[in-house]
């Protein structure tokens, strides 16, 4: 079993959508959950940290953490076509080691 | 603010060619690390380090070496390329081991024929 499993989709959905992106885990241990956006023929950068359970809101995304489930979520509402790209959610225990899902290809249609 | 720099961007090569991808950052972050991205794989670590003169393998070591002589620079080696070395490589960086984020480089991709 992976340790983070992630829909790789792909994912279209009309501009205004509100998208839901996934990942489960199965390391309870699990504390530090990031979410990257990569842009096709770039690296990942940073979009979303997370600490622990809860939630986090910058702008229009939204991530949420349930480790009583281990799942985590990114939502982003009012997508927009600059949107389109691959989502990956990433997962550390102490920042050692870090567990990337496969992502999600998202495209947002104008 | 250079961030992490990679090259080359592009790079074919011979099976059983060697060459070297270069890492450079500049935010004097002590920990750098190597990944491979490849389809329905998603990114698997190949070495990290934790500061100059210290490193230490990841997930698929294998066919890879590195060194860290500076806290600014990476390298990874590929000692004798193999069609399964075709994927496209990024170097990160962190402030610290525990440092929670890691920030990409913007990849390599590396064809083996």
């Amino acid at each position: 079993q992976k340790e983070v499993e992630q829909d790789p989709g792909p994912l279209s959905v009309p501009e205004g959508a509100i998208v839901s992106l996934n990942c489960t885990y199965s390391n309870s241990a699990f504390q530090y959950f990031m979410w990257y956006r990569q842009y096709s023929r770039k690296g990942p950068e940073l979009l979303m940290y997370t600490y622990s359970s809860g939630n986090k809101e910058d702008g229009r995304f939204t991530a949420q953490v349930d480790k009583s489930s281990k799942y985590i979520s990114l939502f982003i509402r009012d997508s927009q076509p600059s949107d389109s790209a691959t989502y990956l959610c990433a997962m550390s225990l102490t920042g050692n080691q870090f567990y990337f899902g496969t992502g999600t290809s998202l495209t947002v249609i104008p | 603010n250079a961030g992490v720099t990679q090259t080359p961007k592009f790079q074919v090569l011979k099976t059983g060619q060697s060459m070297t991808l270069q890492c450079a950052q500049d935010m004097n972050h002590e920990y750098m690390s190597w990944y491979r991205q490849d389809p329905g794989m998603g990114l698997r670590l190949i070495h990290y380090s934790v500061g100059a003169g210290i490193t230490d393998q990841g997930e698929v070591p294998n066919g890879y070496n590195v060194s860290r002589s500076t806290t600014e620079d990476f390298p990874l080696r590929l000692l004798s390329a193999a069609p399964s070395q075709t994927s496209v490589y990024f170097c990160a960086s962190s402030f610290n081991l525990g440092g929670n984020t890691i920030y990409f480089g913007e990849g390599s991709w590396l064809t083996v024929v």
